[in-house]
């Protein structure tokens, strides 16, 4: 079957520009992550979803970031007024429960300039 | 503070041979550690997993020991094969929380034909 998607691959934008990165995840998947990868570094934590509702934000790094998922599938993550130090590779996941392996999308490569 | 800690950047290894990738963690409410294998442009793929409750999981090629004493992980390659050549991840999960997962900073494995 279909693996998770995000679009788009990549987005560059200008510095204090709103972008909005599109995850769908695996169809069934009840626990949907975001993660966000800096070059040379491993994945860091964001945001986790069960079903709908937003379980854990502590990751956000500020109040510029907001992610949903209104119908429990696809997610969206929004970045507000876009800074430099927002570059890098954010990537979704998906796991049919919890605690089962989470499957990555490829990721969007975001770039402020 | 790095609670997932690989402390080797890259490792080379001779098609056929063994690989050995480390990683060593911190946080004791760690109680389920993964691999990911990523490949350039692509999201990281799941390799293999190890609950805390065992101390050896092997699945093929792959072969994943954990120590929980010194808090300490490995994954085995046995045949190394040049596909094999990608950045491998360690990460953990804590059941404490929301399931997120902690990653290392990667390992890049080169297997020389």
């Amino acid at each position: 079957g279909a693996g998770v998607s995000q679009s788009p691959r990549y987005k560059v934008a200008k510095r204090g520009q709103d972008v909005a990165l599109r995850c769908d995840p695996i169809s069934g998947h009840v626990s949907l992550f975001w993660y966000q990868q800096a070059l040379g570094q491993g994945p860091e934590f964001l945001t986790y979803f069960q079903n709908e509702a937003q379980l854990d934000k502590s990751g956000l790094p500020s109040d510029r970031f907001f992610a949903e998922r209104p119908e429990g599938s696809v997610s969206t993550l929004k970045i507000q007024r876009t800074q430099q130090e927002d570059s890098a590779v954010y990537l979704c996941a998906s796991s049919l429960r919890t605690r089962d392996e989470q499957y990555f999308g490829p990721g969007t490569r975001l770039t402020v300039t | 503070d790095q609670q997932v800690k690989q402390n080797s950047p890259s490792l080379s290894v001779q098609e056929g041979r063994i690989s050995i990738l480390n990683c060593d963690y911190t946080n004791s409410m760690f109680d389920y550690f993964l691999w990911y294998k990523k490949y350039p442009a692509e999201g990281p793929t799941f390799l293999i997993s190890i609950s805390s409750i065992k101390d050896k999981n092997e699945d093929g090629r792959f072969t994943v020991f954990l120590n929980k004493s010194a808090k300490h992980l490995s994954l085995h390659i046995v045949p190394s094969q040049p596909g094999d050549s990608a950045v491998y991840f360690c990460a953990a999960e804590s059941g404490a929380g929301s399931y997120q997962l902690t990653f290392g900073k990667g390992t890049k494995l080169s297997v020389i034909p």
